[in-house]
């Protein structure tokens, strides 16, 4: 079945430091993959995502590593910042292009 | 000029009502969703509607019905609420079925009495 489980519930960093949230997931299937953010009393914000012919995408302070080998992709956030303070989820679309399945979380506690 | 929103914030009502949450989005995507957020923060879909049409239907109990009169429009009803629909029930939008980024509203938090 798809699954997708967070090695760390939670993280705490020193703001200016990097951060690393790391995500495995069983399908081999899946073909896209989506890191999100979630604040208090928010919903889910897309953060960046990344497609399974890719290994390696950067956006803004953030990258997103993925390796198909083991199954397992990771959010890089770079001088983490109080405002990154979130719990933070990927996803992948298992089998289906539309069905998403969100892991458990994990929180990023910014310490300043 | 919010992109998905959702009413109401927050509902608190007794066992065994009849609720609705109303979500519309104003990003011209084809596909919205209903997802619930368990206390453990856990989010799974429920449903999912393509230009009006059905495409994802969990194994959500039928008490739980989705209604789009639009494709900008997808709203949630529920009868006969039970205490494990206590939830935040969060609705998103994509641009189309085919692998998009979804954007999310802000939440419904049901809690039932």
């Amino acid at each position: 079945g798809e699954s997708v489980g967070l090695h760390l519930p939670t993280l705490s960093v020193q703001e200016g430091d990097n951060s690393i949230i790391n995500c495995a997931y069983s399908n081999s299937a899946s073909d896209y993959f989506i890191w999100y953010k979630q604040e208090s009393g928010k919903g889910p914000q897309f953060i960046i995502d990344i497609r399974s012919n890719m290994d390696k995408r950067q956006g803004q302070r953030v990258t997103v590593l993925l390796n198909k080998t083991v199954k397992h992709l990771s959010l890089q956030i770079a001088a983490t910042q109080p405002g990154d303070s979130a719990v933070y989820f990927c996803a992948e679309n298992g089998y289906n292009f539309n069905k998403f399945y969100f892991g458990s979380g994990t929180k990023l506690n910014v310490k300043p | 000029d919010t992109a998905v929103s959702q009413t109401p914030k927050y509902l608190v009502t007794q066992m065994g009502n009849d609720k609705s949450i109303k979500c519309e989005q104003n990003l011209g995507h084809d596909t919205m969703y209903w997802y619930k957020q368990d206390s453990k923060k856990f989010l799974k879909i429920m449903f999912s509607y393509n230009n009006k049409e059905l495409i994802i239907n969990e194994t959500v109990p039928n008490r739980f019905s989705p209604k789009s009169p639009d494709k900008a429009h997808l709203n949630l009803h529920i009868n006969s609420l039970e205490l494990g629909d206590s939830a935040v029930y969060f609705c998103a939008s994509s641009h189309n079925r085919d692998g998009q980024p979804q954007h999310f509203g802000d939440g419904t938090r049901l809690s039932i009495l």
